[in-house]
């Protein structure tokens, strides 16, 4: 079956500019996972979903970033007023119910901010 | 000290040898254990995920855990050139990954 789907795979935007990434899991999959990767770092945690609700947002660095899933399926993740050091891939992950289940990860979206 | 801590490499082996991955984790209360392979500019695969002490074997593929020591690692048999990548260790912590900086490998032929 399908896999994890994020659109757009590149996004350029300017410093200050608001940007939304994203997200189609697996078909059936109920945990949905954000990570960030760095160059040279293994992804970094941000948030997770289980159904339509947050249920870990401990690693979003601040209140530049938000995520939402509302209908428990796609999920977009939100970042207001840009800053460079938000370059980065954005990485999708989902897995069938959470907890310690494997989790499958998308393609990913790469940032780049101006 | 970093939950999950990897050589960052690279690792060099000779096509057919056996590459050894090592990874060391802090969080004693962790259950699970996964090892993702990345090429560059790909998003990370799954290789192996191994849940009890002692060694899971999946074809040329191998993880060995020992909770005691807090030590995963991943065995990969008659290596191939296309096994050059990163591998990236990951521990579930509290339904979140937490993983390593990654051991870039090279397989050479």
């Amino acid at each position: 079956g399908a896999g994890v789907s994020q659109t757009p795979s590149n996004k350029v935007t300017e410093k200050g500019k608001y940007v939304e990434l994203r997200c189609d899991p697996i078909s059936g999959h109920t945990a949905l996972y954000w990570y960030r990767q760095s160059l040279g770092q293994g992804p970094e945690f941000l948030i997770y979903f289980q159904g339509t609700g947050a249920a870990d947002d401990s690693g979003l660095p601040n209140d530049r970033f938000f995520a939402v899933r509302p209908e428990g399926s796609v999920s977009t993740l939100k970042i207001q007023r840009t800053e460079r050091g938000d370059s980065a891939v954005y990485l999708c992950a989902s897995s069938l119910d959470g907890g310690s289940d494997t989790q499958y990860f998308g393609p990913g979206t790469r940032l780049t901010v101006l | 000290q970093k939950e999950v801590e990897q050589n960052s490499g690279p690792l060099s082996v000779p096509e057919g040898a056996i590459a050894s991955l090592n990874c060391t984790y802090s969080d004693r209360g962790s259950q699970s254990f996964f090892w993702y392979r990345q090429y560059s500019g790909k998003s990370p695969e799954l290789i192996m995920f191994i849940y009890s002490n002692g060694d899971k074997e999946d074809g040329r593929f191998t993880a060995q855990l020992n909770k005691a020591s807090q030590y995963v690692s991943l065995l990969i048999r008659d290596s191939q050139p296309s096994d050059s990548a990163t591998y990236l260790c990951a521990v579930n912590g509290f339904q979140k990954l937490v993983f390593g900086t990654g051991t870039r490998l090279l397989v050479s032929p």
